[in-house]
This record gives C-alpha cells, sequence and structure tokens, in this order.
C-alpha cells in the first residue's frame, strides 16, 4: 500500500513559468515532509522541507505548501529553469522512517 | 567533505551469489538507511538502522540482512542474489533531531545486475 503517492510521472513546463508538482500522503503521523531532487547517476539530494506544524516553506525559487485536511503536499518552483529538470520525489517521515514517493520528472523547455 | 561513500558503485552478480553492499558517513549521524530505486517504483526502503546497534525492517527487507557496525558503517548483505534483486541501491544517513527536523543526506549509489 503506498503511504506516499505522485500521481504524475512527468511533467514539461516552458523556462520561466512556474512548476508545480504534487504529492499526496495516507498516513496522518507522518510528521515532516522533504523534497528530493535526483539527476541521472547521482543520489538524491535535498531540497526543501516543512513540518507538519506549519503550512508553506520557502527558500528562494521553491516553495512547499502542505494542506494537512487534504492529506496533500506541493512544490512551486517559479521561475522554472532549464537545469531544474530532473526527477524530484517527495518523501516523509514517519517514527525514524522516511517514505518516498515514486517521484516525477520535470523538464524545463527552454 | 566525503558525506555518505558507498562501495562498490558497480556490480554484476550470478544468480544465488553472495555480496555486501558498504556504506559509511563521515556527518556523525545518528540514524542510516538503505533503499533501493526500481523504474516507476521511487525509492523503497529496506532497512533503516535508527541508531548504533539497532536495526530495523522497512518497505520491502526479504532477502536482505544488514549490520550497524558502528556510528559511520551501515552494510548491506545479500546471501543469495536474485534477478528481482537487479536495482540501484542507495544508501542515506539522517542526524534524526526530531525536534528541528533532519533530512536525509545520500550516496551516490550502487547498481546491482543479478543475472
Amino acid at each position: 500500500d503506498q503511504q506516499v503517492k505522485q500521481n504524475s510521472p512527468s511533467l514539461s513546463v516552458q523556462e520561466g513559468r512556474i512548476s508545480i508538482l504534487n504529492c499526496d500522503y495516507t498516513n496522518s503521523m507522518f510528521d515532516y515532509f522533504l523534497w528530493y531532487k535526483k539527476y541521472p547517476a547521482e543520489g538524491p539530494t535535498f531540497l526543501i522541507s516543512i513540518s507538519s506544524i506549519k503550512d508553506k516553506n520557502e527558500d528562494g525559487r521553491f516553495t512547499v505548501f502542505l494542506n494537512k485536511s487534504a492529506k496533500h503536499l506541493s512544490l512551486h518552483i517559479v521561475p522554472s529553469q532549464p537545469g531544474d529538470s530532473a526527477v524530484y520525489f517527495c518523501a516523509a517521515r514517519g517514527t525514524y522512517k522516511y517514505i518516498f514517493g515514486t517521484g516525477t520528472r520535470l523538464k524545463v523547455l527552454a | 567533505n566525503a558525506g555518505v561513500t558507498q562501495t562498490p558503485k558497480f556490480q554484476v552478480l550470478k544468480t544465488g551469489q553472495s555480496m555486501t553492499l558498504q556504506c559509511a558517513q563521515d556527518m556523525n549521524h545518528n540514524s542510516m538507511y538503505w533503499y533501493r530505486q526500481d523504474p516507476g517504483m521511487g525509492l523503497r526502503l529496506i532497512y533503516y538502522s535508527a541508531s548504533e546497534g539497532t536495526t530495523d525492517k522497512g518497505e520491502v527487507p526479504n532477502g536482505y540482512n544488514v549490520s550497524r557496525l558502528n556510528k559511520r558503517e551501515f552494510s548491506l548483505r545479500l546471501e543469495s542474489a536474485a534477478p528481482s534483486q537487479t536495482s540501484v541501491y542507495f544508501c542515506a544517513s539522517s542526524r534524526m533531531d526530531r525536534g528541528l527536523g533532519s533530512p536525509l543526506h545520500f550516496g551516490n549509489g550502487t547498481r546491482l545486475t543479478v543475472t
């Protein structure tokens, strides 16, 4: 049973526009949510996170929104750049465990 | 800074062979993790170690064993490799400070092929 879901396998966006990546989760006990970026042949790298007691966190071009009632998480990238093209994973933390979604491949078109 | 180091980077095994994937971190993190990445399946947790001296099963532990050798090192062993274990394996570590939140830091992976 997939506790963390990313329902869009891929997304294409024009350079300069907003990219919105979505993630849903089922376990209300998750207390910390994260987004990772992954390039081919490399390990995932941490982008941004949010605690379950907040609903928004910003870091430069990246903003994460958390809607606990809907059990929904989103990552906004503004403006999108060609270097943002990668696979993005959302993750949620339970007791010591980090559970990941299946990933969304973002392609930013120049 | 090395961060999380995994060895080997690539490995080819025949069905039934055994091997150990090594992982070491130099960030003084308490918790360590093993994940596998397969197409369309994302990153799935195999085993984790919340602190030195403890290990627990993740989502897909069957066919694997782990050893938390010390605070720095966490190894993953395949006793009898099967083609279904062909995957990319990632080790990760975390400070696991629950009050502040603590992201996972990943190594660059081991690409394993079982024929």
